[in-house]
């Protein structure tokens, strides 16, 4: 149980155009996802929290108009690169949180990442 | 915000040998402490956490240790394999579910 996938898992895009990467939770519902960028040998950063029904809270830093988050549901939420540029270019990943039982504790699982490359 | 220093970046060890990874943070509020192994153009794979409520936990090869007040916390990899080799990244957060601040990540290398 408890598998997260992303779609597409490469996508290779002209400078300008728009790109949408999808996050479901297959096996359980989340109300909470996560966005994270990871650019070569670099760490995960946080993009921002996506939070079902609501409007996503983004990290400092990062452009909301730009990354724009849609949580529609709670098994899928979507992030659209708009107006990609070389510089977006990365690894996406995502992971969504299931929450736990009385006696258990929240966790996070990720999916297998987006990788996008902007020419 | 939290802050996670990782050191060292890179580290290679002869197979067989321990390893050990340090990570420091900065938010006395996080009380969730996992790390993850990530190869290359994966998704980083959960391999051991540790809550504020202990101070050490271990699962065969792998230990985590964590000392609140000096707010650091470490993995020990005990009779290294070549299938080690990975990126190995710590990191914090007020909880399990929640959203995660991630150190600079340790390429570890196994040697033959």
């Amino acid at each position: 149980g408890a598998v997260v996938s992303q779609h597409p898992s490469r996508v290779i895009c002209k400078s300008g155009t728009s790109v949408k990467i999808e996050c479901r939770s297959l096996d359980f519902q989340a109300t909470t996802m996560f966005w994270y960028r990871q650019f070569p040998k670099q760490s995960l950063m946080l993009m921002a929290t996506s939070n079902e029904g609501s409007k996503a809270t983004y990290e400092q830093g990062v452009e909301k108009d730009k990354f724009l988050i849609n949580h529609a549901s709670l098994t899928l939420s979507t992030l659209t690169v708009t107006s990609a540029h070389p510089e977006d270019s990365s690894f996406y990943i995502c992971s969504a949180r299931r929450l736990a039982g009385v006696s258990s504790y929240n966790e996070q699982f990720f999916g297998p990442g987006t990788r996008l490359t902007v020419l | 915000g939290e802050n996670v220093e990782q050191h060292p970046s890179t580290l290679s060890v002869q197979e067989g040998d321990s390893a050990v990874i340090k990570c420091t943070y900065s938010d006395s509020a996080s009380n969730y402490f996992p790390w993850y192994k990530q190869e290359l153009g994966k998704r980083p794979q959960l391999i051991i956490d540790i809550r504020s409520n202990v101070g050490e936990k271990k699962d065969q090869r792998i230990a985590v240790t964590l000392n609140k007040t000096a707010k650091h916390f470490s993995l020990h990899i005990t009779e290294t394999q070549p299938e080690d080799s990975a990126v190995y990244f710590c990191a914090a957060s007020t909880g399990g579910g929640n959203k995660l601040t991630f150190g600079t990540g340790t390429q570890l290398k196994v040697e033959l």
